[in-house]
């Protein structure tokens, strides 16, 4: 079984749409959750980290459901420019992050 | 500030061939991570690298694929003999250990692969 595990997509949304997505883990002892961004044919740069509180970044909110092991983002308003693939990312305890294959998003006009 | 530094950016070979991937890391940054990215796995850490001493070595392949970092602003990953299914993206990234956000490392641009 993978670490990570994300619907692939593609999710297709028009400009302005709300669009959601969640990833699963398989490592309990995980410690920490991010979201990176991954644009085509470029390198993954994080969007954020995933608080257990759930978190907040301008239009972009991220859950984590421990008790379920899954981290989920949400994109509000989406922008042409969310069109993108975005990678949930897990550290157990150590510096080692895993990454999940990543969903990718199109924005449509 | 420089980024983290890959080369070549584009390699294509021939099976058999050797094939060196360069990188340097961001200046400060005490770990160094070098990952693998295909359509079919996703992004794959091959071996990390804390302070120049490799750490974990357990995504490595197979014997053909190794890795150094001689000094702190330098590391290589070689493929010896290349085949066709080590075709792939071979990012480098780097961060610090103790400060800033636990989860940022910072990507080089990429080094994309093709063994025919």
């Amino acid at each position: 079984r993978k670490e990570v595990e994300q619907d692939p997509g593609p999710f297709n949304v028009p400009e302005g749409a709300t669009v959601a997505f969640n990833c699963t883990y398989s490592n309990s002892a995980s410690q920490s959750f991010f979201w990176y961004r991954q644009d085509c044919r470029k390198e993954p740069k994080l969007l954020m980290s995933v608080y257990s509180s759930g978190n907040e970044d301008g239009r972009f909110t991220a859950q984590l459901n421990r008790a379920s092991q899954y981290i989920s983002l949400l994109i509000r308003d989406s922008k042409l420019s969310d069109s993108a693939t975005y990678l949930c990312v897990v550290r157990a305890n150590d510096y080692k992050l895993s990454f999940g294959a990543g969903t990718t998003v199109t924005v449509r006009a | 500030d420089a980024g983290v530094i890959q080369s070549p950016r584009h390699e294509v070979t021939e099976m058999g061939q050797e094939v060196t991937l360069r990188c340097k890391p961001i200046s400060g940054h005490d770990y160094l991570f070098w990952y693998r990215q295909t359509m079919m796995r996703g992004l794959e850490l091959l071996i990390y690298f804390n302070n120049n001493v490799p750490i974990d070595d357990s995504g490595m392949p197979e014997d053909r694929f190794s890795a150094k970092m001689p000094n702190a602003s330098f590391s290589t990953l070689k493929i010896q003999p290349s085949e066709p299914r080590d075709s792939a993206v071979y990012f480098c990234a780097s961060r610090k250990g103790t400060s800033g956000k636990v989860g940022e490392l910072f990507f080089g641009e990429g080094s994309r692969l093709t063994v025919l």
